[in-house]
């Protein structure tokens, strides 16, 4: 069945990297998102990488995905106060263009 | 500017009372969703729509309706709401002319139902 599963807090000193992890259990998923929702607003695609791939960075963000063990990580580089949100690690399958699997999300807080 | 676009974006009802959110895009998308946000269950698939008249069941679709008449909207109704449809509510738009498969979200609804 299809199960996306992430822890539900994460705090962190500003300037400190931030390491968010998810698992998910549907081996044909062809894309695995991060999305970002800040207090009070809707959601924002932060990156995403493609089933095929490893690694994507792009300027503080880290994808890594391990296709194995069915885990991606979203790592934030010198996070800042403006990071602090809640993080949606999402996969959607082959074909899936109609729907989105998300996990329950990670609050991330960031204190000086 | 294209964006997905709901309204109310706050509202607070009575148990029994029907109403509607609507949703409109203004990317002509063929494929429109509604979503359902409750704390430490993430986001769940209400209802979805893969083109005008064409509908079909999510995960938790149960005291929801839809209609997709036209391609830019796709509204919610609840004929009878309950408390347990207090939650936070996201519509989204897709196209397989998308790259990455990405799904463009509306702002929200939060609804209360008392």
């Amino acid at each position: 069945g299809e199960d996306v599963e992430q822890s539900l807090f994460l705090s962190v000193r500003e300037g400190d990297s931030s390491v968010i992890n998810c698992t998910y259990t549907d081996s044909s998923s062809t894309y695995l998102y991060w999305y970002k929702q800040e207090p009070g607003a809707g959601l924002q695609l932060l990156t995403y990488i493609f089933s095929n791939m490893d690694m994507k960075q792009d300027q503080r963000l880290t994808v890594l995905l391990n296709k194995k063990d069915k885990h991606l990580s979203l790592r934030i580089a010198d996070t800042q106060t403006g990071d602090s949100a809640i993080y949606f690690c999402a996969e959607t399958l082959s074909g899936g263009y109609n729907k989105l699997i998300f996990g329950a999300g990670t609050r991330l807080a960031v204190h000086p | 500017e294209a964006q997905v676009t709901q309204n109310p974006r706050y509202l607070i009802t009575v148990t029994g009372k029907k109403l509607t959110v609507t949703c409109s895009q203004n990317m002509n998308h063929e494929y429109m969703s509604w979503y359902r946000q409750d704390p430490g269950l993430g986001l769940r698939q209400i209802y979805y729509s893969m083109n005008v008249e064409a509908t079909d069941k999510g995960d938790v679709p149960e005291g929801y309706k839809v209609s997709r008449k036209e391609k830019r909207n796709f509204p919610l109704i609840l004929e009878s709401p309950s408390p347990n449809q207090t939650s936070l509510y996201f519509c989204a738009s897709s196209s397989p002319s998308v790259p990455n498969n990405e799904q463009f979200f509306g702002p929200g609804t939060r609804l209360t139902v008392l």
